[in-house]
């Protein structure tokens, strides 16, 4: 099977940029997977930032950009704040209605 | 303004079936570019996707859970159910209903989840 991956761990400095990718344990990503991800802070359900590899969800600000870079989905975060501190998690589409969650990154601002 | 709210049993036994309930409003289930999705994440760990279904009433769901899953809807009711069979102590987790949204072409279709409820916590102990 299949296995979506993540950085488990990132550090930014506040006001920095970040990319944080998405990979598979076999093959590369493309548009063709759809990426779309999620910003999750402790204790709190999911927020929707990227769909559609690129696509913005309504109110995110565009500090948050997606990307292919390479074999690889990616998350950029310019202009890293206190508050972007979260775990991250991407999302790709498998075919057949069947979509995969990542095991999600843990960005540190510091 | 778009809210989805999970109901369900707090605490369930070994082998018993789990039935969670997702309520929405501010969107119609009759909405075909509009589904429903539960995710579940165990304490600590990662998110991760169970089932949706569509106005149309197409089903997905996910491949290693395929056997103890079955998700259904009442449209009058706005309500989404989904049911898991046979619950074991690494079911514990707190599970998730989200509107999922799809955009199909002639060729591909994809999906992005959008909002999220607050989750509910479902502990598997006996």
């Amino acid at each position: 099977q299949t296995v979506v991956t993540q950085e488990p761990s990132f550090s930014v400095s506040p006001g920095g940029t970040v990319t944080l990718t998405c990979g598979l344990s076999s093959g590369s990503v493309s548009t063709s997977y759809y990426p779309s991800w999620y910003q999750q802070t402790p204790g709190q359900a999911p927020r929707t930032l990227i769909y559609s590899t690129n696509t913005r969800s309504s109110g995110v600000p565009d500090r948050f950009s997606g990307s292919i870079l390479g074999n690889k989905a990616a998350l950029t975060i310019t202009g890293a704040q206190a508050d972007d501190e979260s775990d991250y998690y991407c999302v790709l589409y498998m075919g057949s209605g069947i979509l995969v969650f990542g095991g999600g990154t843990k960005l540190t601002v510091l | 303004q778009v809210t989805l709210k999970e109901s369900g049993p707090v605490l369930v036994k070994p082998t018993e079936t789990l039935t969670l309930t997702c309520t929405v409003s501010g969107f119609s289930l009759s909405n075909a570019r509009m589904g429903v999705s539960w995710i579940r994440q165990p304490p600590g760990k990662a998110l991760e996707w169970l089932a949706h279904i569509f106005s149309n009433d197409e089903k997905s769901y996910s491949t290693s859970l395929k056997s103890r899953l079955t998700i259904s809807k009442d449209t009058s009711k706005s309500q989404v159910v989904l049911t898991m069979t046979n619950m074991d102590p690494v079911d514990t987790a707190t599970y998730y209903c989200a509107r999922i949204e799809r955009v199909c072409s002639s060729t591909s279709c994809y999906y992005w989840f959008d909002p999220w409820g607050q989750g509910t916590l479902v502990t598997v102990s006996s």
